[in-house]
């Protein structure tokens, strides 16, 4: 079946980088985008960005476009989302999600990350 | 740049419509979609490209999107539809959340 799952939890220190994977399996991953999406405890959800699996390109938000890096390895099917000189603002659980049709299909289970010292 | 806005909270009796707006700039020129989230589980998409809804999807699960707001109805509210719901557009290449709304079941 069409699945996206993800790495496991992170426990993280202030100023450290936190690497999320998101591995895509029963479909052709290089047929859809994929974004990731956080969700901070208690508040909504929030885009962070998206890339082309075919090309690479990226497109990040305005907040954290700093500090982001998404990258795909297309042999392996899998996205991945580097978050570096965390805070703790940035304890969130982290999604990936198959774009299609202008909308998020298929998410992933979620990757809680704890920022603390 | 870009915002949605939902309000914070909707309540609903068993069985009744549940009405949940989200409200931006020209809304009705983009696609909206809307997502259920509840607590423990990733989102589900539930009508996308305004009012199309994605296999699986209950038939009590509406959408509409015109001028500046999209709405999503819930018709025949049940306790399980008890959830927060999201907004969702596209805006220069980015996206963009609402803000959500809890919607109870009561």
């Amino acid at each position: 079946q069409v699945q996206l799952v993800q790495s496991g939890a992170e426990v993280k220190k202030p100023g450290a980088s936190v690497k999320v994977s998101c591995q895509a399996s029963g479909y052709t991953f290089t047929r859809y985008p994929m974004h990731w999406v956080r969700q901070a405890p208690g508040q909504g959800l929030e885009w962070m960005g998206w890339i082309n699996t075919v090309k690479g390109n990226t497109k990040y938000s305005q907040k954290v476009q700093d500090r982001v890096t998404i990258t795909r390895d297309t042999s392996a099917s899998t996205a991945y989302m580097e978050l570096r000189s965390l805070r703790s603002e940035d304890t969130a659980i982290y999604y990936c999600a198959r774009e299609d049709l202008d909308s998020f299909d298929i998410w992933g289970q979620g990757t809680m990350v704890t920022v603390s010292s | 740049s870009y915002e949605l806005t939902q309000p914070p909270s909707v309540s609903v009796s068993p069985g009744q419509t549940a009405t949940i707006t989200c409200s931006g700039d020209k809304l009705g020129n983009k696609y909206a979609c809307w997502y259920q989230k509840k607590p423990g589980q990733s989102p589900l998409l539930v009508i996308y490209q305004d009012k199309k809804r994605p296999s699986g999807i209950p038939e009590r699960f509406s959408g509409s999107n015109s001028g500046n707001t999209a709405t999503l109805t819930i018709s025949g509210t049940q306790g399980m539809d008890e959830a927060d719901y999201y907004c969702q557009a596209w805006d220069s290449s980015t996206v963009v959340f609402g803000g959500g709304t809890k919607l109870t079941v009561l």
